[in-house]
């Protein structure tokens, strides 16, 4: 199976700051890797795909980037809303599998 | 527009089997592969399992090999999903899932399905 490895697990930031999570593959993925958001609750809201592509209707200040075994998601500007817990996710081969979370806290 | 929605909430014995279900409807349900995702309270993500509704195959996630069965009706637009032999690490919401394009990610998600299993 594909180990998906996010970094950090928590996070505490401010609105208005620049966050970045990392996610590594324990093997190349190519491109097929996915970003979620999830609230307490709630089912998990699809952010990026294929690594870098935005999904319809998320706002621009969310961006992916990143290939084979590093990825990386970013909120540019920190906002109220985007206080949750974001997941990394593979589909390039079954097993798909997930990071662990990390959750972004108000600072 | 696309919607998944599913049986409710299920309480069950240590032992016991459940069985949830996820109607389709906004598609054409055999277009695409539906996938199972379950989420233990507090916990993190895992994958399931997945069905190609168009013929019925299926793959499972090794850990639930030989308790988990996803099958198809496609004159309901439903798939199921049953587990058995259920024990308590089993509490968990599970959803069912599909993908907005066949190269996307999963972004279509049914309300979930919370499995209590408790003696």
């Amino acid at each position: 199976d594909i180990q998906m490895t996010q970094s950090p697990s928590t996070l505490s930031a401010s609105v208005g700051d620049r966050v970045t999570i990392t996610c590594r593959a324990s093997e190349s993925i190519s491109s097929w890797l996915a970003w979620y958001q999830q609230k307490p609750g709630k089912a998990p809201k699809l952010l990026i795909y294929e690594a870098s592509s935005l999904q319809s209707g998320v706002p621009s200040r969310f961006s992916g980037s990143g290939s084979g075994t590093e990825f990386t998601l970013t909120i540019s500007s920190l906002q109220p809303d985007d206080f949750a817990t974001y997941y990394c996710q593979q589909y390039n081969s079954y097993p798909w599998t997930f990071g662990q979370g990390t959750k972004v806290e108000i600072k | 527009q696309v919607q998944l929605v599913q049986s409710g909430a299920e309480v069950k014995k240590p032992g016991a089997s459940v069985k949830v279900s996820c109607k389709a409807s906004g598609y054409t349900f055999t277009s695409y592969y539906m996938h199972w995702v379950r989420q233990a309270p507090g916990q993190g993500l895992e994958w399931m399992g997945v069905i190609i509704p168009s013929g019925g195959s299926t793959t499972y996630a090794q850990k639930f090999q030989g308790r988990v069965t996803m099958t198809r009706d496609t004159s309901t637009s439903t798939v199921y999903m049953e587990l058995s032999s259920l024990r308590s690490e089993d509490t968990a919401v599970y959803y069912c899932t599909r993908q907005t394009i066949p190269t996307g990610g999963l972004g279509y998600w049914g309300q979930g399905t919370l499995v209590t299993v408790s003696s």
